[in-house]
């Protein structure tokens, strides 16, 4: 079974701190994703990586950055935490994008900013 | 504009009551649809994967539809077990690599 996890279930943090969300997968899938959900909105790509040290934007990668130094691990980072970051994170890998196979993700990172 | 639209936002069945969801998308270069099915607190576990216009897909009470503008997942004869978030999320792009997600319908099956 393909198994993804997240570094924190709960993380309550300060207006302009650092944060680091870390994501590993344990199938040596090619592709990780970063997601917020938030009510009504749906799930929204942050930013995607589809090889160590690859990256591209999703749909609102503003004021994050990610970082993808070995191919189980990626993190999300908040450079300045602010209050409208206040969101459920999911992390997502999958093997391949060129078959359409589905994505694995993560039980989520409920992140609050006060 | 590439979206994904998901109805109705609720919906609340007896037990054993079927009933449908929808998926609704706009997107330009279909690679595949996906349904998920999330539980309170938890990230999204993987339903089916439907890929062209006419195919289906079953998984004990559910069955997964797809035409060239939506989608369906009918639920025959629910139990309590099947409460949950049931998701709809497209993959499209010359690169495999947009994906677009609906807001999701929210099910209670009551006993």
């Amino acid at each position: 079974d393909v198994k993804v996890t997240q570094s924190s279930r709960y993380l309550v943090k300060r207006t302009g701190e650092k944060v680091f969300l870390e994501c590993v997968q344990d199938m040596d899938h090619e592709n990780m994703f970063w997601y917020r959900q938030d009510p009504g909105l749906g799930l929204r790509l942050i930013y995607f990586s589809y090889d160590v040290k690859m990256k591209e934007k999703g749909d609102i990668p503003e004021g994050y950055s990610v970082s993808r130094e070995k191919k189980e691990r990626f993190s999300l980072i908040l450079e300045s935490a602010s209050t409208n970051q206040t969101s459920m994170y999911l992390c997502a890998s999958c093997r391949t994008l060129r078959t359409g196979e589905t994505q694995y993700f993560g039980p989520g990172t409920r992140l609050l900013v006060l | 504009e590439d979206q994904v639209t998901q109805s109705p936002e609720a919906l609340r069945l007896q037990e054993g009551e079927s009933s449908s969801l929808n998926c609704s998308y706009t997107v330009s270069g279909l690679r595949g649809l996906f349904w998920y099915r999330q539980d309170p607190g938890k990230g999204p576990e993987f339903l089916f994967t439907l890929y062209s216009a006419g195919e289906e897909k079953e998984k004990e009470r559910l069955k997964a539809t797809l035409t060239k503008k939506e989608s369906f997942l009918h639920i025959t004869a629910p139990k309590p077990e099947d409460s949950a978030t049931y998701l709809c999320a497209v993959q499209a792009g010359r690169n495999f690599n947009k994906f677009y997600f609906g807001s999701g319908t929210k099910l209670n099956v009551k006993p």
